[in-house]
């Protein structure tokens, strides 16, 4: 099936640094969202953006909606201990009656060094 | 407030076999999707119910089955089971699965031996 490019596949840093991380795609979405998921759960959202060239923040975690609506990044800042997890990005098309579903990238696996 | 349940949360299965997986939406949301996770990947789109009805469907073949119940649980249904169906199932529910955000429950582990 169709899977958003993501990059990097992993990410191995110290704490306290700061993370980035993202995602392209050869279509368009009209909707960018970023979700964590740990080991043996769901994923859970973190971050919602709906518009071209958004910019929203959630604590120390920060998405953009890429103004060619094919891109999108998600900035981690301080990183501690328990952002460890996979990071999935997911895009969803809202044209052609196609809104119900999501196409998620294939993740980052985020390691924090205390 | 319950979040998304899903039963069981662990599953062996022998080849050939049919497997219910189930699924409760948190209280007020009436759309509920379905997705496959294999290991190393992103969660791929099975399907999608909105009031009972099948909105979506992703590219899994005919064997992959799911309905919707009058209180919005669903149960996806997978039948003459492959070694390759082995993955996580999650279950997401939302308030109406159109332009309102997902919310994943923990999934199901199916094992296939």
């Amino acid at each position: 099936g169709q899977q958003l490019n993501q990059s990097p596949q992993s990410m191995f840093i110290q704490e306290g640094e700061d993370v980035s991380m993202n995602c392209t795609s050869s279509s368009i979405f009209n909707t960018w969202l970023w979700y964590k998921q740990d080991p043996g759960e769901g994923p859970v959202l973190l971050i919602a953006l709906y518009k071209a060239g958004e910019l929203t923040s959630n604590g120390r975690l920060t998405a953009q909606f890429g103004i060619t609506r094919k891109d999108s990044f998600l900035n981690i800042s301080a990183s501690i201990p328990s952002d460890v997890g996979i990071y999935f990005c997911a895009g969803r098309d809202e044209s052609g009656g196609s809104n119900y579903k999501l196409t998620f990238g294939k993740g980052t696996l985020l390691t924090v060094n205390p | 407030d319950a979040g998304v349940t899903q039963s069981p949360t662990h599953l062996i299965k022998t080849r050939g076999q049919h497997v219910t997986l189930r699924c409760s939406p948190i209280s007020g949301h009436k759309s509920v999707s379905w997705y496959q996770q294999v290991l190393g990947q992103g969660p791929q789109f099975i399907f999608q119910y909105y009031e009972k009805e099948e909105r979506g469907r992703g590219n899994f073949p005919d064997r992959f089955s799911a309905r919707q119940f009058p209180n919005y649980s669903s149960e996806l249904n997978v039948n003459a089971l492959l070694l390759g169906d082995s993955a996580l199932y999650l279950c997401a529910s939302s308030l109406t699965g159109g332009l309102t955000e997902a919310f994943f429950g923990q999934g199901t582990r199916l094992t296939v031996v």
